[in-house]
């Protein structure tokens, strides 16, 4: 199983919208509506922001929001604040016998 | 809300295994799924397995199937990863995360332990 293809790097300025993509197959983000995204700041654990596509968890800004069209995820990041910069990792269900699959990261700089 | 602690650091040698503790304060346990997740420095996350206290019922990611071993004490709400034959390339972040009950159909992770530190050399 291969992991879910993320660019490297976004950067933005602060209260710009930014986009990170998460690329998968068929066999994941293509099927199933399990997509989640986290954020991690260096030396933590990451932290739930969106799942099952677009719903955010209690508590997450609503500056945070997803979508899905076909075999690709994205995560927005509108009104970029200063505290948004961190990685962050998409992850989604996928029907092979590892069950859950993570995308490959994207660092996002705020300029 | 249900809050994961995990074990302190560990120093392996090459070949010999570690076990890594979490666990759960607050909200149910048996109910949930409790996965391990590692994290080699300066890379992606990945999953390695999970577990259903209530059913006892394990998974594993194929890559560590020989090698993993995930197992839980309900009367302490503790999860336990025990990873065998390491080698160098095993040195890794290793978190515990908490998925939604079984009977939910959802799949992701809404708690995260603090990290366990694995560090394996000669």
């Amino acid at each position: 199983q291969s992991a879910l293809t993320q660019p490297a790097s976004v950067s933005g300025s602060p209260g710009q919208s930014i986009t990170v993509s998460c690329t998968g197959t068929s066999s994941d983000v293509g099927v199933y509506n399990y997509v989640s995204w986290y954020q991690q700041h260096p030396g933590k654990a990451p932290k739930l922001i969106i799942y099952d596509v677009s719903s955010r968890p209690s508590g997450i800004s609503n500056r945070f929001s997803g979508s899905k069209s076909g075999n690709t995820a994205s995560l927005t990041i509108s009104g970029l604040q200063a505290e948004d910069e961190a990685d962050y990792y998409c992850s989604s269900y996928t029907s092979s016998s590892t069950f859950y699959v993570f995308g490959t990261g994207t660092k996002v700089t705020v300029l | 809300q249900v809050q994961l602690v995990q074990s302190g650091a560990e120093v392996k040698k090459p070949g010999s295994s570690v076990k890594v503790s979490c666990t759960a304060s607050g909200g149910t346990f048996g109910d949930y799924t409790i996965n391990w997740v590692r994290q080699v420095p300066g890379q992606g996350l990945e999953w390695m397995g999970g577990i259903i206290p209530n059913l006892d019922t394990t998974s594993y990611a194929e890559k560590f199937q020989d090698r993993v071993t995930i197992s839980t004490d309900e009367s302490t709400r503790t999860a336990y990863m025990d990873l065998s034959s390491l080698r160098s390339e095993d040195t890794a972040v290793y978190y515990c995360a908490r998925a939604p009950p079984y009977y939910d159909d959802e799949y992701y992770f809404d708690s995260w332990g603090q990290g366990t530190l694995v560090t394996v050399s000669s």
